[in-house]
Parts: C-alpha cells; structure tokens; sequence
C-alpha cells in the first residue's frame, strides 16, 4: 500500500537550513506529482511546494518561493524539501503528500515532521 | 495567495445536517471544479473525503457530500455522528498553478 515517510525535522536557529526527506513506496514516484504541505502549532494546512510528475514542473507558496526548493530522486523513490534561511513562522509539522492524477488535489498524506525555528 | 474562506467552528447535533462553505475567488474555487475537502482529527494526518467538487473516494461515507456555486464551495455532512467530529478543510487549486488551503472548520458534534 501506499506509505509516505519524512524524516529530517528538527531544531534550528533562525536564519540557517534544514533538509526534509520523504520516503515513498508502494508507488513509483516517476509517475506522481508530489507536494509538501505544513501546519503551524494549532494553525490550519497551508500549501508549500509542488514538483509535477515528470519532475519539470516546480511550483511554490509566495511565503516560501525563493527559500524552500522541492526536489525528487526516483532512484531513491524519494522526494526532498530544502529549507534555506528559515524564519520563525516556518515553525510547522511538514507533511509530504502524493497528486492524487487527473484530480489536481491530494490523495495520500505522510505523518509529517517537526521543524521548530 | 490569500486562504479560501471558511466558517471557523459549526456545530451540530446527532442526526442533523451540517454545511461548511469555502469561499475563494475567480482565480481558484471559480475558475476550476479542482475543490476538495478533508477531514483532519487532532493530531492525525488529512484525510481526503471529497475531489473534484463533489467527487467522494472509494471507502467515504456518503454521508459526506459536496457542491459548488460561483466562487464558493460548500461540504454538506448529513445524519452527523460523533466520529464526525474533527476539523474540516477546503483546497483549490489556483489560476497561479499553485493550491490555496481554506483556513479550516472546527466541527463540534452536540
């Protein structure tokens, strides 16, 4: 079945970088779009990064464009989010989730990661 | 990239009918029938309950139901019930290429 893992949260200070990884599998990721997603302690979701199936396709929030780059290794099946001078109210669980094809919304959620700053 | 707009708390008793709007804008919700819903319980992951405006997954109550006028979305929940009781949220995707999350509905069952 479908599982998405991420991994790579933590503490950081203001101002540095974090790299978050996530896991996939029971899919092929070369043939799904995939997306992060965040949600501030108590706060709603808020959309951050999308990367198109065929990996060409990179789009991002305005509160993160600039800053976080999303990524993928298919030879991994993995999919990244690289976080550079991170502000106090990037502070969220970030959750890595899959393009639910044809339906421009998402279908399966990871548990999420912690990033404190 | 402003949040849809969504109702911050309804409630409901056992049984009734409740309904959560999503209003957005002629970049987003009224421009794309790419509205979906998803039921989030504390502490857990989004579930995906509705797609497509009023498309429901495979294993979603049909209880759960959606439709869409203009810029504004709306989830219907009919015969609530005590599971239902979580916090609910819109997503559309946008004239922008990019997705704009609603800001969230607490619902509280009776």
């Amino acid at each position: 079945q479908v599982q998405l893992v991420e991994s790579g949260g933590g503490v950081v200070q203001p101002g540095r970088s974090l790299r978050l990884s996530c896991a996939a599998s029971g899919f092929t990721l070369s043939t799904y779009g995939m997306h992060w997603v965040r949600q501030a302690p108590g706060k709603g979701l808020e959309w951050v990064a999308h990367v198109g199936y065929n990996g060409d396709n990179l789009h991002y929030a305005d509160s993160v464009k600039g800053r976080f780059t999303i990524s993928r290794d298919t030879s991994k099946n993995t999919v990244h989010l690289q976080m550079n001078s991170l502000r106090a109210d990037d502070t969220a669980v970030y959750y890595c989730a899959r393009d639910f094809t044809g339906h421009w919304t998402i279908d399966y959620w990871g548990r999420g990661t912690l990033v404190t700053v | 990239q402003s949040a849809l707009t969504q109702p911050a708390s309804v409630s409901g008793s056992p049984g009734q009918s409740i309904t959560i709007s999503c209003t957005g804008t002629s970049s987003d919700v009224g421009d794309y029938n790419y509205v979906s819903w998803y039921q989030q319980h504390s502490g857990k992951a989004p579930k995906l309950i509705i797609y497509d405006v009023n498309g429901r997954p495979s294993g979603v109550s049909t209880r759960f139901s959606g439709s869409k006028s203009g810029d504004t979305a709306s989830l219907t929940i009919s015969g609530l019930q005590g599971e239902d009781e979580a916090d609910y949220y819109c997503i559309s995707y946008t004239s922008s290429r990019t997705w704009v999350f609603g800001g969230g509905t607490k619902l509280t069952v009776l």
